[in-house]
Formats: structure tokens, sequence, C-alpha cells
């Protein structure tokens, strides 16, 4: 079984709109930790905001939140007020076990923010 | 340095040459990933370093990849005789490793910018 699973290989949003983008994970280990990353053009890995297993609050950074349903394993990122800049491949990534060191990574979501 | 450092960022190379990239991580970060990136894909796990542990070799798609990390600091990855089908984005990255485990450990992997190869 896929580790993460992203089922929307593209997506748009009107400029100052939010966007949800999904992100499920499989593992059954108590402790694990949960990532997204935004891939621009340019290529460089970016990353947004971390999510770990004992988390109670949803974390949250600047305009990036992180919808965390540990019951229904899913992560799903939060972008609010689209800009343009936002466009870009964004990566949902988990590291399993408190003393992993491997992660795992979706195959991603291209984001298009239209004008 | 402040981040992660890759050379060079773009490669060009016949089919059947070596080549060599290189990976300078973020100083004190004992964790050390490669990934290979195809155009339009997502990440391919390659190899990991932690530390002086052997290097988790799992994820190199054959014997002509190789990797080399002196302690923590700089990493080399090797790939022999190339092919067509070698050519990637191969992204480094590093994180504080398993130092910092524990419930609040984040260990967050901060990727270099990549070295674009093209087997021609």
């Amino acid at each position: 079984a896929q580790k993460i699973t992203q089922t929307q290989p593209g997506m748009f949003v009107q400029e100052k709109e939010a966007v949800t983008l999904d992100c499920t994970y499989d593992t059954s280990d108590p402790s694990y930790g949960l990532f997204w990353y935004k891939q621009p053009s340019s290529g460089e890995m970016i990353f947004l905001i971390y999510q770990g297993s004992y988390d109670q609050q949803n974390a949250t950074e600047g305009r990036y939140s992180l919808n965390f349903q540990k019951a229904r394993k899913s992560a799903n990122l939060v972008i609010s007020a689209s800009q343009l800049g936002d466009s870009a491949m964004y990566f949902c990534a988990m590291r399993e076990g408190e003393l992993g060191n491997q992660f795992y990574f979706g195959t991603g979501t291209s984001l298009t923010v239209i004008p | 340095g402040a981040g992660v450092s890759q050379s060079p960022s773009n490669k060009v190379t016949e089919k059947g040459k070596d080549v060599e990239l290189r990976c300078d991580p973020i100083s004190g970060h004992t964790a050390l990933y490669w990934y290979r990136q195809r155009l339009g894909q997502g990440l391919e796990f390659l190899i990991y370093f932690q530390g002086n542990s052997a290097p988790d070799k799992s994820g190199l798609p054959s014997d002509r990849f190789s990797a080399e990390r002196t302690g923590e600091s700089v990493s080399t990855l090797t790939i022999q005789r190339t092919q067509q089908e070698d050519s990637a984005v191969y992204l480094c990255a590093s994180s504080p490793g398993r130092g910092l485990a524990g419930p609040l450990a984040k260990n967050i992997q901060y990727f270099g910018a990549g070295t674009r190869l093209s087997v021609l």
C-alpha cells in the first residue's frame, strides 16, 4: 500500500481564494511526522509546514494550515488567500516512527492560481 | 553554509560516462538523503546516511549508483556508465537526524536546489 496518497494531480484556484490539497497516509506506528513541501518551477523543495502525530492542535504557518484528522489518516494542506506565487507542485510527506529517518513522499499536486 | 548546497547545478554528459554529484549539508545535520526526480514525477528515494552508521542503500536502482559520505559532511553520488534513463534532477536533503529523537523532534528535511543531469 502507498504510504502517502495525493489524489489530486492538478488543482486550480482563483487568486485570493482558499484551496485545500488532499493527503492521506498509511502507517501503524503511533509516532510519525507529516510534512508539506512546495516545489516551484525553479525546482527547489521548500518546507512549508509540519504536523506531529502527538500534536493536539492543527499546525499553522502564516497562510498555510494543516487540517489533521488522525482517525481518518488525512493531513490536508489549506492555503488561504491564494497568491499567484503559490502556483507550484505541492508534496505531502511522512516520517514514520519516533526514530524514523526515512521519509515517504506523495506524487504531488500541481496548483495553478488564476488571476 | 546556511542551506544545503549542491553542485553542479546542471550536468550534461554522454551516455557511458561517469558523473559525480556533490552535496554539502547544513552544518550539524547528521542525516543526509539523496532523491531522484524524473520530469513531472515525484521523489524517488535513493540512499540515506545517518551519522557514522551504515547507509540505507535500499533505493539505489542499480549497481551503477553509489554514494559516499565522510562523517557528517559532504556526500558524493556517483553514477557510472550513465544511461539516458538516468536523466533527472537529483535532490539532496539534510535533517538534524536521530540526535533529536522523541515526540517533539520534527526532523525536518531541508533540500538543496538539485542537480539537473542530462545524458545524451
